[in-house]
């Protein structure tokens, strides 16, 4: 079954310092994985598309690497912003058909 | 260039009633996909439209259809609600391109009492 799973489901930081969020999959054939910002009652916002060929991509402050080996991806956020505080979703792109398997996200909490 | 917007932004309904919610993509895009998501989880597919037809589909009762119109707007419609089809519904457009990105609306807010 294809599935999408992120840890943690939550974390707390304080303004400044740096995080990784996980996200591993299970989900057969790849085509390529994003990763999603969403603040609370907004729409999710595109950070990075990656492809299977491509181990790392950059937007600003947040660098997301790809391991299609082991079917695992991680978001960096670095120098955490108040404004970083949002949810981190993790999303595959099965080749079938574009569709699209989401991930559960995790709630990053940045305190001053 | 405005993006994707969304009508209403919040709506209360009863349970049985029907809903309909309209999405405009952003300029330029001819796919529109729908998700629910509920509270503390992630976007879950309902369906996507391309050409005026339903070409994906996530699993979701027929209580959910929609359409969408030659100008690339869509609507999503839920027939005999449900306490539990309460939930943010989000509407995303996007080239019809494999590594297109989604661009979502802020959504409409359902609730159902």
């Amino acid at each position: 079954k294809n599935q999408v799973e992120q840890s943690p489901q939550s974390l707390i930081i304080l303004e400044g310092k740096n995080c990784t969020l996980q996200c591993n999959y299970t989900v057969s054939p790849f085509s390529n994985l994003r990763w999603y910002k969403q603040d609370t009652g907004r729409g999710p916002v595109s950070l990075t598309i990656m492809t299977f060929s491509e181990n790392t991509k950059s937007n600003g402050r947040y660098t997301a690497t790809l391991d299609a080996d082991t079917k695992q991806s991680s978001l960096h956020i670095t120098a955490s912003q108040l404004s970083d505080s949002a949810s981190y979703i993790c999303v595959v792109s099965a080749d079938s058909n574009y569709q699209l398997i989401w991930g559960a996200g995790t709630k990053l909490i940045i305190k001053p | 260039d405005a993006g994707v917007t969304q009508s209403p932004t919040h709506l209360i309904k009863t349970r049985g009633q029907q809903v309909t919610l309209r999405c405009s993509p952003k300029s330029g895009h001819d796919t529109v996909s729908w998700y629910q998501q509920a509270l503390g989880q992630g976007p879950q597919f309902i369906f996507q439209y391309y050409e005026e037809e339903e070409r994906q589909r996530g699993n979701f009762p027929d209580r959910f259809s929609g359409h969408q119109f030659p100008n690339y707007s869509s609507e999503l419609n839920v027939n005999a609600l449900l306490l539990g089809d309460s939930a943010l519904y989000l509407c995303a457009s996007s080239l019809d391109r494999e590594r297109s990105p989604l661009h979502f609306g802020n959504g409409t807010r359902l609730t159902v009492t």
